[in-house]
This record gives C-alpha cells, structure tokens and sequence, in this order.
C-alpha cells in the first residue's frame, strides 16, 4: 500500500525564493529519504533521516521529521532552475529493505 | 566506478511478446531491487534480489513476471506475454549491504512499451 504521500502534486516558484514539500506516511518507519526524478532520468538520493532524528541538512536541503504525525518536510533554499525536477520521498518500515515512494511533487523552479 | 547501468533504454514489444530487462548494480553491490513506474506516478517495488537468492518478491505481480540476480553477470527482469498494461519504466536500484539505512543508486531506467 501507499506510504509517502506529497503534499502539494506541483509546485512553481520564482528562482531565489524556498520550495517546501510535505510528505506524510501511515505506520512506523526506520528512515525516511528524500530522492529526485529529473524528466525521464532514475533517481537520485538527496538526504537519508532516521526515525529518531528531528532535522538534517546537506547544502540547501532542510528535512525535517515528526514522528508523531508521522510527516516530514523537505525545504530547498535559494532554488536554481536546475533544481526543476520531481521530488518523492521515500520509506522503510520494519524488516523490510525497499523503498516505499509518495507519488512526488513537480517542482518547477521558474528563471 | 559506473553506476548502475540497465539496458535496453528504450525497449518496444508487441502483445504476447517476451521482454528482458538487464540491470548491472554498481561495482561491489550485492542487492538489487526493481520498481516499476507508470506514468505520473510514483515507484513501486516489484523484488529484492541478493546473488543468487530472491529475499523479497511481495510486489511482483503473480504470473508473467519472473527476476534473477545470477552469480556471474546481470540481474533480469522477465516479463513474458506482455500486455498493454505492462508499458511503464522500469528502475532497478543497488545498494552495497543488507541495512535499511543505506542509500539505493538508481539506474536510469527502461522504458517499455508495448504495442
């Protein structure tokens, strides 16, 4: 069944101004991960939290993670054009070791 | 060092047709797992495979698709008697070592179709 769910589905911003995405999931998680789907390409990993950390950050990405919701967040500062692509978040529950994916946020990052 | 790399790209087949996706992990990878997107929408897990053993096959559909990760060479990702419904990309990821925190390297995909 679907866990990660994006909140919003597309998301267009003027370049320099912050993105948020939201992504909420159902049952208890080990970690939640963030990727990024340029068009047509595979994915790319962007930032790994675990079920008892609060917030990371690596450059312009924040994630942040409530357990208790069960929701995190992804902040990009500052966006560039090229960080138009589609964002999923991702994740692994139990003894499982896939990756459980939301059906993503288009974001698109206007010059 | 490569990343992951699946072959064919682009794959087109025609109804009853067989399809064979390649995936070769990154050098040192020993898991591997495929996803399926369809158009839109997000990835959704199809099987974990380790050398020579499938460990997880719960997102496979029943008939029709089969996944082997041999010891010499690439893992395959069997579709037989394709239909319509079967068009979508197909992802195959790698990752170094059985944990759950550890990040997955994606290939760029295969894209079938069929017709």
């Amino acid at each position: 069944s679907q866990q990660g769910e994006e909140d919003p589905q597309a998301l267009s911003i003027q370049e320099g101004e912050n993105a948020t995405m939201n992504c909420s999931y159902k049952t208890s998680i080990n970690n939640l991960q963030w990727y990024r789907q340029n068009s047509g390409r595979g994915l790319v990993h962007l930032i790994l939290i675990r079920s008892n950390e609060r917030e990371k950050h690596s450059g312009r990405l924040r994630v942040t993670l409530d357990t208790s919701k069960k929701s995190s967040s992804l902040l990009i500062t500052a966006s560039r054009a090229a960080d138009t692509a589609s964002y999923f978040c991702a994740v692994v529950s139990g003894s499982a070791r896939q990756l459980t994916f939301g059906s993503g946020t288009q974001l698109t990052v206007l010059p | 060092n490569a990343g992951v790399m699946q072959n064919p790209r682009h794959l087109v087949r025609r109804r009853g047709q067989e399809a064979r996706l390649r995936c070769s992990p990154m050098k040192g990878h020993s898991h591997v797992y495929w996803y399926r997107q369809l158009p839109e929408e997000g990835l959704k897990f199809m099987v974990y495979l380790q050398k020579e053993n499938i460990i997880d096959e719960s997102g496979m559909p029943k008939e029709r698709f089969s996944a082997e990760f041999p010891k010499e060479g690439p893992s395959i990702l069997r579709i037989q008697q394709v239909v319509r419904g079967d068009s979508a990309a197909y992802f195959c990821a790698s990752s170094p070592q059985d944990r759950d925190d550890t990040e997955a390297f994606f290939g760029q995909g295969t894209r079938l179709t069929v017709v």
